[in-house]
């Protein structure tokens, strides 16, 4: 069965420090998909990135970065200089190799309050 | 814009009343789904629909009901047979051949029962 553990369910920061959000997942697939969104107090979930089993390149965009391990079946997101406005709820999710979206497992989130 | 519109964003009810929560998309997408959000919770699957006139039950269909007459809209019924139907609804779609598995979610519906 799959599984996200998103250890942290709250963080609280101030204003321009650098913040990592911790995800670690359990599958026995070979071929996955990992992806980060954002929840802020609006309820929207927006898409933040998208990464494939195959594909352990960290990526980086703007003061957005992930590290996504294989060894360690982590992909942990980290928001460097944090600001105000990226105060909300993130969630990590898995889906396996059909690429569904009715098989996407979300974890529990980990709320991120960031203060001035 | 494209995009997905819930109504109504915060809904009230009695405890024995069905009610129905609509979702409209007007992003030509194929797919689209119910999510159930409590507090502190990931979101989990109540009904999917790939395609007009035909859904699947998710993990947690018990209580809920939905239709999909038509491509852009996909309404959710919680029935009094929901037992614990306080939560936080989100509608979400997909379209054939966006970023494997992206989904665009709505605004959510916030529903509460007396």
């Amino acid at each position: 069965a799959q599984k996200v553990t998103q250890a942290q369910t709250e963080i609280s920061v101030v204003e321009k420090e650098d913040v990592t959000l911790d995800c670690v997942y359990e599958t026995r697939d070979t071929t996955y998909y990992l992806f980060w969104y954002k929840q802020p107090p609006s309820g929207e979930l927006v898409f933040l990135i998208r990464r494939n089993s195959f594909d352990e390149q960290n990526e980086i965009s703007g003061r957005y970065s992930w590290n996504f391990q294989k060894s360690t079946s982590s992909f942990n997101f980290t928001i460097t200089a944090s600001q105000v406005v990226d105060s909300a709820v993130y969630f990590c999710a898995l889906t396996g190799p059909q690429g569904g979206s009715e098989k996407l497992v979300f974890g529990k989130g980990t709320k991120l309050t960031v203060n001035p | 814009d494209g995009g997905i519109t819930q109504s109504p964003k915060y809904l009230f009810r009695k405890e024995g009343q069905n009610v129905t929560l609509s979702c409209e998309q007007n992003l030509n997408h194929d797919a689209m789904y119910w999510y159930r959000q409590d507090p502190g919770q990931g979101l989990r699957l109540i009904y999917y629909s790939q395609i007009v006139n035909d859904f699947q039950k998710g993990d947690i269909a018990e209580g809920y009901s939905v239709s999909r007459e038509k491509k852009e809209s996909f309404p959710l019924t919680v029935t009094s047979a929901q037992k614990n139907p306080t939560a936080f609804y989100l509608c979400a779609s997909r379209g054939l051949g966006s970023g494997a598995n992206v989904l665009t979610f709505g605004a959510g519906s916030r529903l509460t029962v007396l």
